[in-house]
């Protein structure tokens, strides 16, 4: 059935080191997302991508890289220059289109921990 | 109120109350509003929605209120049941500007059976 995965669900990073977070979708979806929570927060806007290579940055993009090279996946690279990478990562997709205005639909979250 | 740090504000309800969660948006020229539930340990699920042109929506147990003039959005809960227990947000989006959603602090709904 149609839905965003995001792997994994749990990942462990020791400072220094890049990582990179899945996340894939079959809901043939234009527009995708990335957000990160931390506890007790809401949702910051990490990077979005409307349409395939292309990708615009958010309110706490330092730190992260994205790409977009195919419609169904986007995935997101935590990079040592970001201070304070542990949180909880959220993916979402949406039908931009012609729809400006639509619900996105999210994953079920990568907690990543730096150790 | 406002989240500040690790501090949800919290509503404590009776199981069978009606709940009201309320927020306070920020961009005047937001015409797109979305509640979500969020289960700890998972992402946001959509409840529902209601765009600018409209003062109210009706789901199955749940309402929407929009007051554009303060910029103010609520969302009722009918008969509040234990399983309605967790992290509410809304969020909006405005046809200028960055395509996503901005998303507000998160209200935790906690029912008493």
């Amino acid at each position: 059935d149609g839905g965003i995965t995001q792997s994994p669900k749990y990942l462990f990073r020791k400072e220094g080191q890049n990582v990179t977070l899945s996340c894939e979708q079959n809901l043939n979806h234009d527009a995708m997302y990335w957000y990160r929570q931390d506890p007790g927060q809401g949702l910051r806007l990490i990077y979005y991508s409307q349409i395939v290579n292309d990708f615009q940055k958010g309110d706490i993009a330092e730190g992260y890289s994205v790409s977009r090279e195919k419609k169904e996946s986007f995935p997101l690279t935590v990079t040592s220059a970001q201070k304070n990478p542990t949180a909880f990562y959220l993916c979402a997709s949406s039908i931009p289109g012609g729809e400006p205005n639509t619900e996105a639909f999210f994953g079920q979250g990568t907690r990543l921990t730096v150790v | 109120g406002e989240n500040v740090g690790l501090h949800l504000p919290t509503l404590s309800v009776q199981e069978g109350d009606n709940s009201i969660i309320n927020c306070a948006y920020s961009n005047s020229a937001s015409d797109y509003f979305i509640w979500y539930k969020q289960e700890s340990g998972k992402g946001p699920q959509f409840i529902i929605d209601i765009r600018s042109n409209m003062d109210k929506r009706q789901g199955q147990r749940v309402t929407v209120l929009l007051n554009k003039t303060v910029k103010h959005l609520s969302l009722q809960i009918a008969a509040t049941q234990p399983g309605d227990s967790a992290v509410y947000f809304c969020a909006e989006n405005s046809p200028t500007g960055r395509r996503a959603l901005t998303f507000g602090s998160g209200t935790r709904l906690q029912v008493q059976p």
